[in-house]
């Protein structure tokens, strides 16, 4: 099974700060890699998918970066409504597994 | 407009069973794989099963094989997650998933998640 680490674990920010996001793969999954971000009480929404696609109706704000076992997610800017969980996700064999997720809070 | 509704959660002594559906809508089902990821009370996300769009491929978790058996009815739009033997670590809220491509052999990244259905595991 394929294990994917995020980091950090929490990261506070305040609103139109730059957001930096990790997740490290235990071996190469080549770009099969999403993100996804849930906010409370909500289910998870596609943000980007074979590493650097954006889904449809992500703003331009939310980009990824990476391939084989290290990838990024970027936010620009961050808007009040980018405060939530983010989680990786890597679909290169059929055994899919997620990151634990990164809390993105507002400092 | 994709709408995918969960229902048949609830509580179930260990050991029990529960049959989990899921009703979609706004998209040709028969052409998309569908997938179950559960999310147990404040904890991550655990991918479930998966269920090629024809059925023919089926694919589970090390958690769950043997005891979560998945379906689809095309003709009616609906997937299934049939849960046996359940466990308390089995509580969690179930979403059914719609893979962002169709026609695909293997789990594809989800475009489409319902709001969930929670599965309790307790005596």
């Amino acid at each position: 099974e394929i294990v994917l680490t995020q980091s950090p674990a929490t990261l506070s920010l305040s609103p139109g700060e730059r957001a930096t996001l990790s997740c490290r793969a235990s071996q190469s999954v080549s770009n099969y890699l999403a993100w996804y971000q849930q906010r409370p009480g909500q289910a998870p929404r596609l943000l980007i998918y074979d590493a650097s696609n954006r889904a449809t109706g992500i703003p331009a704000r939310f980009s990824g970066s990476g391939s084989g076992t290290d990838f990024t997610l970027t936010i620009s800017s961050l808007e009040p409504e980018d405060f939530a969980v983010y989680y990786c996700q890597q679909r290169s064999n059929w055994r899919i597994t997620f990151g634990q997720g990164t809390r993105l809070e507002m400092k | 407009q994709v709408h995918l509704v969960e229902s048949g959660g609830g509580v179930v002594q260990p050991g029990g069973s529960l049959r989990l559906s899921c009703a979609a809508s706004g998209f040709m089902f028969s052409n998309y794989g569908m997938q179950w990821v559960r999310q147990a009370p404040g904890k991550g996300l655990e991918w479930v099963a998966f269920i090629r769009y024809d059925e023919n491929n089926k694919y589970y978790a090390d958690s769950v094989k043997g005891r979560f058996t998945i379906s689809r009815d095309n003709s009616k739009n609906t997937l299934h997650l049939q849960m046996n033997s359940l466990r308390v670590e089995d509580t969690a809220v179930y979403y059914c998933m719609k893979d962002a491509a169709g026609y695909g052999d293997y789990p594809y990244y989800s475009d489409y998640w319902g709001q969930g259905t929670l599965v309790t595991v307790s005596s």
